[in-house]
Order: C-alpha cells, then sequence, then structure tokens
C-alpha cells in the first residue's frame, strides 16, 4: 500500500534554532517528493519539490534531502522564525494508470517556534 | 493574483441541510479536486475533475456530489449533511496530473454539522 508517514506529529523549538523533520514513503514507482508549508488556516502552499535524481534542494532557510534509496526525505530549517509556525506536508505522487497521478499525502508535522 | 478561491470560509449546517462549496481558479487549469482534512489525517481526495464538464470519485466520494458547469469552477454538494462531515474542505487546481505538477490550494472551507 502506498503511504506516506512523516515525523515528529508536532514539535515546540526556540526562535533562532533549527530542526529537521523526516518523511517516509513506500509510493511506488517513485517520481517525485514535495515538502508543503500550510499556515493554519490557509491552504497548503508548496515549498520545494525532491525529483529522483536530486539528494539536497534549498530554498532560502529551507533546505529538503531525498534519499530514494532507504525512501526517505528531510527538511532542514535554519535559524527558526515565529513566521515558520505551520505544518509541514509531504506528498508522493502516485501512479494511477493513463500518464496520471493522484497525490498520497502525510499526515504533516505540526511546527510551532515560540520566542 | 488570486489563484485558487474557495467560497464560504465557514459554515454551520444542521445534519440533513444541503449545501454547495464553490471554487474558482483563475490559472486556466483543466485538473480540479476536492479533498477534506480532517484532524490527524492526511487530505483525502474526494472527488476531482480532468476537464469542464467531466467528474471522477476518489478516495472518499460517499455523501458528495460535484459538478464542472465551467473551466474555472468547481462545485462540492452535499444533499443531506451527517455530523461525519464535519471537515475542512480544500480545493485545488492543476495544469497536469503529471507526476511533477504542482497542486494549488484554497483557502479552505470549515464546515461544522451539528
Amino acid at each position: 500500500k502506498n503511504q506516506v508517514e512523516q515525523s515528529p506529529q508536532s514539535l515546540i523549538i526556540l526562535e533562532g534554532k533549527n530542526c529537521t523533520l523526516q518523511c517516509n514513503y513506500t509510493v511506488s514507482p517513485f517520481s517525485n517528493l514535495r515538502w508543503y508549508k500550510q499556515d493554519t488556516g490557509r491552504g497548503p502552499v508548496s515549498l520545494t519539490i525532491m525529483t529522483f535524481s536530486e539528494n539536497t534542494k534549498s530554498n532560502g532557510r529551507y533546505t529538503a534531502t531525498l534519499d530514494a534509496d532507504t525512501k526517505q526525505s528531510s527538511l532542514h530549517i535554519t535559524a527558526s522564525q515565529l513566521s515558520d509556525s505551520a505544518s509541514y506536508i509531504c506528498v508522493v505522487p502516485t501512479y494511477s494508470g493513463a500518464g496520471s497521478y493522484q497525490l498520497t499525502f502525510g499526515k504533516g508535522t505540526k511546527l510551532s517556534v515560540i520566542p | 493574483n488570486a489563484g485558487v478561491t474557495q467560497t464560504p470560509k465557514f459554515r454551520v449546517l444542521k445534519t440533513g441541510q444541503s449545501m454547495t462549496l464553490l471554487c474558482a481558479q483563475d490559472m486556466n487549469h483543466e485538473y480540479m479536486y476536492w479533498y477534506r482534512q480532517d484532524p490527524g489525517m492526511g487530505l483525502r481526495l474526494i472527488h476531482y475533475s480532468v476537464g469542464e464538464g467531466t467528474t471522477a470519485k476518489g478516495e472518499v466520494p460517499d455523501g458528495y456530489n460535484v459538478s464542472r458547469l465551467k473551466k474555472q469552477n468547481f462545485l462540492l454538494g452535499l444533499e443531506s449533511a451527517a455530523p461525519s462531515q464535519t471537515s475542512v474542505y480544500f480545493c485545488a487546481s492543476s495544469l497536469t496530473r503529471g507526476g511533477n505538477t504542482e497542486a494549488f490550494f484554497g483557502q479552505g472551507t470549515r464546515l461544522t454539522v451539528v
């Protein structure tokens, strides 16, 4: 069964500290993985996409990694800010036939950055 | 710069009432989706559309109906609301259904059925 598992479920860190969020997936065949950020009361917004051949990609203070062999991805946030408080959702497309994909969502990690 | 817009943002229904959620996108995307998000669960696909005039069932379609009469609009209907349909509903759209395509989400509709 295609699954996306995220850990931890929630995380509280002090402003200015770093943190790492984890995503394990069992989707096959694998094409890519996206990290979305969902602010409270808003819809998810894409942060970055990791394709099969990419190991590391940075977007400002966010750095995503991918290990396709172990089927793991991480999202590292550097020098956290209060505005980083949000849920971070790992999403992997699942092939559904005829060139189409459906998205498999993780349950998300709720990050709280406190002053 | 609207992207995907959902109306209403909040709604309280009594059991058995009906309502329609409206989703509009201005990106000329072919594909549109309705998801529900419940505590402790990932987003789950209710219905989707691959183009004007087409709809298809997703993972959790029971109790919902949809229509896509215009390319830019995707409506989600609840004919007889049940407490189990209390959730946050998200509409999304994408240019393609390829694996690399990005889904753009609306801001959500929080529905409570009492």
